[in-house]
């Protein structure tokens, strides 16, 4: 079993949508969670991070964590064609050593 | 602020050929890390360089290997490749080791026929 699942897509949304973005995990040691996007022929770059349980909110980005679950999502209001990328979570125990997914393939259809 | 730069950008290897790969960090940024990324398996955490000591390496055989030069440049070196390892092979920069802030380069597209 992998340490980190998700979905890998394609997700095909129309713009303005409210789109929802998950990962589960295995391993109730994980404390750091983070959500990156990619652009093709890029690398990633880092859209939110929480530690521990909770919400964050970041303009139209909204990042949970539901430990109990073993759950993470991340949530893009009003989605717009620019939004189109990969979006991989990723986790760690101590910001030493980072697990991702293997990325959901999101597109916003104008 | 110049970002992270990695070259070369594409790379096209025969199996049993060997491959080093190179990355430049953010101006200030100490730490370096490796990864692979395929799309069966997404990305894999490959080392971490701070100071030119590894601190900590993936599950990656010994073929794979890097360093760190003092103005904390990294390569990452492959040897005997496989055609399992064709790959995007990212590296990521950030001020210290263990922040979350990880700021990656573009990659080296890696094909091995």
């Amino acid at each position: 079993q992998k340490e980190v699942e998700q979905d890998p897509g394609p997700l095909s949304v129309p713009e303005g949508a409210i789109v929802s973005l998950n990962c589960t995990y295995s391993n109730s040691a994980f404390q750091y969670f983070m959500w990156y996007r990619q652009y093709s022929r890029k690398g990633p770059e880092l859209l939110m991070y929480t530690y521990s349980s909770g919400n964050k909110e970041d303009g139209r980005f909204t990042a949970q964590v539901d430990k109990s679950s073993k759950y993470i999502s991340l949530f893009i209001r009003d989605s717009q064609p620019s939004d189109s990328a990969t979006y991989l979570c990723a986790m760690s125990f101590t910001g030493n050593q980072f697990y991702f997914g293997t990325g959901t393939s999101l597109t916003v259809i104008p | 602020k110049a970002g992270v730069t990695q070259t070369p950008r594409y790379l096209i290897k025969t199996r049993g050929q060997q491959v080093t790969l190179s990355c430049s960090p953010i101006s200030g940024h100490r730490s370096v890390s490796w990864y692979q990324q395929t799309p069966g398996q997404g990305l894999q955490f490959l080392f971490e360089y701070f100071s030119e000591t590894q601190r900590n390496k993936g599950n990656f055989p010994g073929r794979f290997s890097g360093r760190q030069f003092s103005n904390s440049r990294s390569e990452m070196n492959v040897s005997t490749l496989e055609l399992g390892d064709s790959a995007l092979y990212l590296c990521a920069s950030s001020l210290m080791p263990g922040s979350y802030e990880q700021y990656f380069g573009p990659g080296t597209r890696l094909t091995v026929t």
